[in-house]
């Protein structure tokens, strides 16, 4: 079964900093898919970023990029000049891979909520 | 670019009463999926929806079904309502075996 963890419940970062959240997951598959969502309090799941397990190169998506640790199963996600619209709460999820698209269904995380000090 | 719809936003049930939640997927998209988000945790997968038939289920009791119109929204039901049923659901679509998945704003359904 697939897990995916996120030990740190709230983080607070200053404007114009940089922050790294933390998510561990864990899977006995080789093909698979890691995310980072965004949840502002409009409740609408965003996509930040998206990285597959077979590449080996960090996503990266303007100030947010990913440090993909395959081996150790780690995935944590840096916001680089945080901005006051950072602040939300931040969800990894994993989904399985297959028949070169997907399959399974998204498992997230418990999340981290973000604060951004001004 | 029509996103994912959900209605209502908000909802108040009483045990044991039943509820219909609604969802209308992103243009183009024919696979929907819901979520369950409790206050303070991730999303959990209840069902998908794929061609009007139930792809893959969630651990969630038989309460708990679904449906798919032909124009590919979707019905959530949940009969006999707990209080431990009060949540966000949250509805996304997507294309069978893709990664991209659009969320919907969810319905927040509380039980008194």
């Amino acid at each position: 079964a697939q897990t995916v963890t996120q030990s740190q419940p709230e983080m607070s970062v200053q404007e114009a900093e940089t922050v790294t959240l933390s998510c561990t997951y864990d899977t006995s598959e080789s093909d698979y898919y890691l995310f980072w969502y965004k949840q502002p309090p409009s409740r609408q799941m965003i996509l930040v970023i998206r990285q597959e397990a077979y590449k080996q190169q960090n996503a990266t998506e303007n100030r947010f990029s990913v440090n993909f640790q395959k081996a150790a199963k780690s995935f944590s996600l840096k916001i680089s000049d945080s901005q006051l619209g950072d602040a939300a709460m931040y969800f990894c999820a994993s989904l399985l891979g297959g028949y070169g698209g997907s399959q399974g269904n998204l498992i997230f995380g418990k999340g981290t909520k973000l604060s951004v000090k001004p | 670019d029509a996103g994912v719809t959900q209605s209502p936003t908000h909802l108040i049930k009483t045990r044991g009463q039943q509820v219909t939640l609604r969802c209308s997927p992103k243009s183009g998209h024919d696979t929907v999926s819901w979520y369950q988000q409790a206050l303070g945790q991730g999303p959990q997968f209840i069902f998908q929806y794929y061609e009007e038939e139930e792809r893959q289920r969630g651990n969630f009791p038989d309460r708990f079904s679904g449906h798919q119109f032909p124009n590919y929204s979707s019905e959530l039901n949940v009969n006999a309502l707990l209080l431990g049923d009060s949540a966000l659901y949250l509805c996304a679509s997507s294309l069978p075996a893709g990664t991209g998945y659009t969320f919907g704003s969810g319905t927040r359904l509380t039980v008194v």
